[in-house]
């Protein structure tokens, strides 16, 4: 049973540019979030996707937005880069029912922008 | 005030000791608590799941949690060598599937 996977698993970026980081999640999960971790930091919520909809948001400005697709399948985008948003954006799937599901991460994505 | 609190650490103890991490938490609102470990690197991994408060046991790990103080613990029994990594923790207000505020993580290394 194949877990989350991330693609690609490092990327460099120049500033002022746009980036599109992929994600599959686990078998039977239909939940797709993604979270944004700086070094030594924890990961940040940057939003949530379920049934190809956004259902919730982080404090991301919207130069963060993404799409789910129908296979539950999951892009985050990022439009013009600011050397800031280097980090390991990780994605993080989950079956939406009842409350004590639980989240599983991908390896993540390792972006640098120059 | 960050939502989530935890020491960055890092936090050296031998092979063998009990080690007792922490968390607190400002937003009364949270009742989901969870533990990720993460090694250099890689995704974040769940060792521990709790709603509300109360305790719970897991092979050598134990996680508490104490809403009335909104303080959260993991306790490692018997450390290992292997143990040796960032622990973070979690927590969200609507179920284990809505968005987690993370803690910055600490760094535990358990010297062999």
């Amino acid at each position: 049973d194949a877990g989350v996977t991330q693609s690609p698993t490092h990327l460099i970026k120049t500033r002022g540019q746009q980036v599109t980081l992929r994600c599959s999640p686990k078998s039977g999960h239909d939940t797709v979030s993604w979270y944004q971790q700086a070094l030594g930091q924890g990961p940040q919520f940057i939003f949530q996707y379920y049934e190809e909809e956004e259902r919730q948001r982080g404090n991301f400005p919207d130069r963060f937005s993404g799409h789910q697709f129908p296979n539950y399948s999951s892009e985050l985008n990022v439009n013009a880069l600011l050397l800031g948003d280097s980090a390991l954006y990780l994605c993080a799937s989950s079956l939406r029912v009842g409350r004590q599901e639980t989240q599983y991460f991908g390896p993540g994505t390792r972006l640098l922008v120059l | 005030q960050k939502e989530v609190e935890q020491d960055p650490g890092p936090l050296s103890v031998p092979e063998g000791a009990i080690v007792s991490l922490n968390c607190t938490y400002s937003n009364s609102a949270f009742q989901y608590f969870m533990w990720y470990r993460q090694y250099s690197r890689k995704g974040p991994e769940l060792l521990m799941y709790t709603y509300s408060s109360g305790n719970k046991e897991d092979g050598r790990f134990t996680a508490q949690v104490d809403k009335s103080s909104k303080y959260i613990s993991l306790f490692i029994r018997d450390s290992q060598p292997s143990d040796s990594a960032t622990y973070l923790c979690a927590m969200t207000s609507g179920g284990g599937a809505d968005g987690l505020t993370f803690g910055k993580g600490t760094h535990l290394i358990i010297q062999p």
